[in-house]
């Protein structure tokens, strides 16, 4: 049982687009979110996280959205850079009253195809 | 910038033999986390350490693999016997607090292939 899925297996942007990222999660308790970027042959880079009592987080050209009814979270990539591509993963963790678990679950990932 | 160090970077092996990865966290990182990615999936958790401590390893297949982190810094997985569906990307992750939500910082992987 997937927990957290990415269900689109890849995205391609033109340069200076929005790239728009998504993830879903079934577990309740997740309460923590992150979005990872992969390139190939390193391992994942953290990029944004946010927390459940949050709806929206911004740092630059990334904002992540989180909508708790839904259970789903989006990655907004603006404007599109072609060294954004890479394999984006977007994790959840239960942060109970903020004792992490630290077991963080990972969606399969979306590769993100900027071209130029 | 402080960097999750990983060896060996790739590694071939037969099915049956014994391989081990090495992993040097961050200094300072009290936890680290060992995950398993296999092609088109993300990370798995498979092992997660505070200090020398195993917080987690339900994940692990405990009657191939096994990790240790002795003195509480580097740490090693160790698979024996290796087994064709073992080939996957190995992932170390260290972290400075348990508590509090905190940043996994990642190194660069082993990838093994069993043949």
């Amino acid at each position: 049982d997937q927990q957290v899925k990415q269900n689109s297996p890849s995205l391609s942007v033109q340069e200076g687009r929005i790239s728009i990222l998504n993830c879903d999660y079934t577990n309740s308790m997740f309460d923590y979110f992150l979005w990872y970027k992969k390139y190939p042959a390193e391992g994942p880079t953290f990029l944004i996280s946010i927390s459940s009592i949050k709806d929206k987080n911004e740092d630059g050209r990334f904002t992540v959205f989180l909508n708790k009814s839904a259970k789903h979270l989006s990655l907004h990539i603006v404007p599109s850079q072609p060294g954004d591509s890479a394999v984006y993963f977007c994790a959840a963790d239960v942060n109970a009253g903020g004792t992490s678990y630290g077991k963080l679950t990972f969606g399969q990932g979306t590769i993100l195809t900027v071209h130029p | 910038e402080a960097e999750v160090a990983q060896s060996p970077r790739y590694k071939i092996t037969e099915k049956s033999q014994a391989v081990a990865f090495w992993c040097d966290p961050i200094s300072g990182h009290a936890t680290l986390y060992w995950y398993r990615q296999i092609l088109g999936q993300g990370p798995e958790l498979l092992v997660q350490f505070q200090d020398e401590s195993v917080v987690d390893d339900s994940q692990l297949p405990k009657d191939r693999f096994s990790a240790e982190r002795l003195k509480g810094v580097d740490s090693t997985l160790k698979i024996q016997p290796a087994e064709l569906g073992d080939s996957a990307m190995y992932l170390c992750a260290s972290s400075l607090l348990l508590e509090g939500a905190d940043t996994q910082y990642f190194g660069p992987g082993t990838r093994l292939t069993v043949l």
